[in-house]
């Protein structure tokens, strides 16, 4: 069974170092999403693409968060300089296109960053 | 505002029915989804309901949808001690770009006793 893979599972970081995540959705899946889950709540979105434009990065901190789909397929999520705050569950999510006609997202196992 | 509401802990025990409730906060959500994440690991989709459906069942999961109150429920029949775990209901609200946003609740920790 096709599966979002993402890497690495557990990041320890110091603050104010450089992290990146990666992501590589469900092959043919056209749409990827960045959601950001902080202890006992649900996943806020970051940013979404569409292929390899962005489609909504409203939430993105972009002072310190970058991210990146350049061939369309697999992502990367890059925090630089990390803070304390930034200790989440990091969840890479793919679906076949937007909108209603694709309307399964499928969920990785997520990236554990601890900053200390 | 974009608060999905669900309440936070619901306890049963073995063999009973689980009902899981949620609030969410727009009428014109095409879908409504429940998805359940056991610790340590991402969400996995249970079921979802289109927004002119009332009820969707698929095995032990039924969903209710009452639009009027937007209110949607998850009722798990048979619970099982595998299925403890946080569950979150979802919608994504069509104002958001392309539709593909979704807004989870905070999630309800159920916890099966033997």
């Amino acid at each position: 069974e096709a599966e979002v893979a993402q890497s690495p599972r557990y990041k320890i970081t110091e603050k104010s170092q450089a992290v990146a995540f990666w992501c590589d959705p469900i092959s043919g899946h056209a749409t990827l999403y960045w959601y950001r889950q902080i202890l006992g709540q649900g996943p806020e979105l970051l940013v979404q693409f569409q292929d390899e434009s962005v489609v909504d990065d409203s939430q993105l901190p972009k002072d310190r968060f970058s991210a990146e789909r350049l061939k369309g397929v697999d992502s990367t999520l890059k925090i630089q300089p990390a803070e304390l705050g930034d200790s989440a569950m990091y969840l890479c999510a793919s679906s076949l296109g937007p909108s209603i006609f694709s309307y399964e997202q499928y969920f990785g196992p997520g990236t554990r960053l601890t900053v200390t | 505002g974009e608060d999905v509401e669900q309440s936070l802990f619901l306890s049963v025990r073995e063999g009973d029915s689980s009902v899981i409730n949620c609030t969410y906060t727009d009428s014109s959500s095409t879908y409504l989804y429940w998805y359940k994440q056991e610790p340590g690991a991402g969400l996995q989709l249970l079921t979802y309901i289109f927004s002119n459906m009332d009820m969707k069942q698929d095995q032990r999961l039924t969903v209710l949808l009452n639009k009027k109150d937007k209110h949607l429920s998850l009722r798990i029949a048979d619970t099982q001690t595998g299925d403890s775990a946080i569950y979150f209901c979802a919608e994504n609200p069509p104002v958001y770009n392309q539709g593909g946003k979704l807004i989870f609740g905070q999630g309800t920790e159920l916890s099966v006793k033997p």
